[in-house]
């Protein structure tokens, strides 16, 4: 069975821009949650979809912005891109909103950067 | 506030020796915990969680892990570490008072496998 699939895998922009980076879950997963890696930290939650309603939202700014289609895959869109938004985003699937019993399952992640 | 502590940001171990890496969740109602593996250009993989119950919890790769409740530690083992468990080890706990399934990551541990 494919695990969760991001594209691009990596993706160089410049300030100012804006990033579009896409997630297809696991097959079955209604649940797509998108993080924030950068260099040298652990992954920060940026937002949680459920069923393409939002469940959860960390402490991101606005030019941050994510949906959940039909099919469960989901997009992470990111505007007015700053030096500091250069990290690895992840996505990760499970089941359901709020089953921890039914981990999260991560993708490789795609790599931005912003010059 | 909810946190994850890795006290160790990078541990050399030699091939065969034993491992284990510190894992602390901030005092409170028990988090669900996780351990995961990110190797190089990679997503995270799941070792192993606790929920509850037994306290030493076997994962993937001959990994597991001790959850302490006293000393609010989730420690992870390997009685012999093989050259290519050298990755980067993250620990995270999902507190029951959220209402998404958020994730909460400490910094990370890269481990280093001397021959």
């Amino acid at each position: 069975d494919a695990g969760v699939t991001q594209s691009p895998t990596h993706l160089i922009k410049t300030r100012g821009q804006h990033v579009t980076l896409r997630c297809s879950p696991i097959s079955g997963h209604k649940s797509v949650s998108w993080y924030q890696q950068v260099l040298g930290q652990g992954p920060q939650f940026i937002f949680q979809y459920y069923e393409k309603e939002e469940r959860g939202r960390g402490n991101f700014p606005d030019r941050f912005s994510a949906r959940q289609f039909p099919n469960y895959s989901s997009e992470l869109n990111v505007n007015a891109l700053l030096l500091g938004d250069s990290a690895l985003y992840l996505c990760a699937s499970s089941l359901r909103d709020r089953a921890p019993n039914q981990p999260q399952h991560f993708g490789d992640g795609t790599r931005l950067s912003i010059l | 506030a909810q946190s994850v502590t890795q006290p160790d940001i990078h541990i050399t171990v030699s091939e065969g020796a034993s491992l284990e890496l510190r894992c602390n969740y901030s005092y409170g109602a028990t988090p669900y915990l996780f351990w995961y593996v990110q190797s190089p250009g990679q997503g995270l993989q799941l070792l192993l969680k606790y929920f509850s119950g037994d306290t030493l919890v076997q994962g993937i790769k001959g990994f597991e892990a001790e959850f302490k409740r006293s000393q609010s530690s989730f420690n992870l083992r390997k009685p012999s570490v093989h050259w290519s468990d050298a990755a980067e080890y993250f620990c995270a706990a999902h507190y029951g008072s959220s209402n998404t399934g958020k994730l909460i990551f400490g910094q990370g541990t890269t481990l280093q496998v001397k021959p």
